[in-house]
Order: C-alpha cells, then structure tokens, then sequence
C-alpha cells in the first residue's frame, strides 16, 4: 500500500487546452474526494465519489470540470478549455474501506501531494 | 459545516511544546473535530480527531473543552519537522449532502525555531 498517487505531479498548459489529472487511491477505499488548493489558501472540496457514484459537486466545478471514477477505482478529473484562474493544485484524497455512510465523519482522509497546474 | 478560528500564525522553539488553538462556538452534537497538517509542497495529512473526550495518538494530543466548543493541539515536544499550516476542522455526519468532506479553513502556520 503506497498511499494516494497522483499524475502527473506538474502540468503546465496553454489557456484553453483540456488537461487530465489522475488519481490512484489507497486500495480498496471506497470514497475519493478531488480539492484545489490556490496559493495561501486551504485546500477547497471540488467533488465526492463513493465507489464509482459521483455522490456530491461542489458550485466550484463548473461546466468545464469533470471527474469520472469507472470501476470505483482510479480516478480522473478533466478541465476542458483551461484558463489561467484554473492554475491551482489538485489534491485527491481517499477514504476507509467502511461502505456505511454513517463513518465517514469519522474516517481519516489520505492526500496525495498534488497537481499542480500552471495555465500560461 | 460549522465554522472553526483560528490564529493566522504561531512561533514556537524546538523541543519545546506548542499548544494550537481553535474554536469552533457553533459545533453540533455529531460534528467531530479533526485536526489535518499540511507542510511544505505536500498534501494534507491526518493528524487526529475526537468527539468529546480528550485523545492522545503518536503525533499529538487533542484537548476539547466540556462544553466543546474549542480545542487544542498540542504538540509535546516540536521538531522543525513539525513546521506546518494545521488546520483545525469540523467534521459533520454523513447525511444529506455531508458524505464527510473537509472544510478547510485558512489554518494556522505553525513556525519552529532551532
């Protein structure tokens, strides 16, 4: 078990190209969050999956975000036409191997390091 | 989920402990207090969580007041590693649109001299 891995670690992307972020959570945790994190500022929940169900989004995720998690097992985030107030980093967490909701107030969250995206 | 305060920043020397406030006067019944840390250039990391009663671990102890409405990490013994933004935040019950996500606020940066 190697903890939450994401990809890539730096993105640099011209304004209005689509950029992909992966994350591999903790093996068999079944709930995975996606946060962005500006400069000085705490990390800000984008969007919740339990298993392979988008469960909650966040007003932050807008209609160009969009994440996907097939399987229930890795997942993805897409920014289709990047712009420059995109540039964050992306930080994917995941969650216990509980699947009753009634702990996950309860449960300890495992990080990533991050994508950090530069939009230039 | 409920607000937490914290100080913006606080100094502390090494080997010596530090104590890390937060309050949090508008706490409900279920929410539980975790308290995450997040050093340089790296994600945020677990650092401990509670409900009403006091809670030691390897990394720290977590103090909550009787009537819960604050807390305090204390680090007993701080090492430069321990230099970091913490966070102290609400957790509140899965449920409606809850699913336990973290709320973070701006944290508190925690500086350690030598």
């Amino acid at each position: 078990d190697t903890g939450v891995s994401q990809n890539p670690r730096h993105k640099i992307t011209k304004r209005g190209q689509n950029v992909t972020f992966r994350c591999d959570p903790i093996s068999e945790h079944n709930r995975l969050y996606w946060y962005r994190q500006t400069l000085g500022q705490g990390p800000e929940f984008l969007t919740y999956f339990q298993n392979e169900a988008q469960l909650e989004k966040s007003r932050l995720l807008s209609d160009r975000f969009s994440a996907e998690r097939p399987k229930g097992s890795f997942s993805t985030l897409e920014i289709q036409r990047t712009e420059q107030g995109d540039s964050a980093m992306y930080l994917c967490a995941s969650s216990t191997r509980d699947r009753g909701l009634e702990t996950a107030h309860k449960a300890e969250a495992f990080f990533g390091q991050g994508t950090r995206l530069t939009v230039v | 989920d409920a607000k937490t305060t914290q100080p913006n920043s606080m100094e502390s020397n090494e080997e010596e402990p530090v104590h890390l406030p937060c309050n949090h006067s508008t706490i409900s019944g279920t929410d539980y207090i975790h308290w995450y840390r997040q050093l340089p250039s790296q994600g945020p990391e677990y650092v401990i969580h509670g409900l009403t009663s006091n809670v030691n671990n390897r990394m720290a102890s977590l103090a909550i007041a009787e009537d819960r409405k604050s807390s305090t990490l204390i680090l007993h013994r701080a090492t430069l590693r321990d230099a970091a933004v913490y966070y102290c935040i609400l957790r509140a019950r899965a449920g409606g649109t809850s699913y336990g996500k973290l709320t973070f606020g701006q944290g508190t940066i925690l500086t350690v001299h030598p």
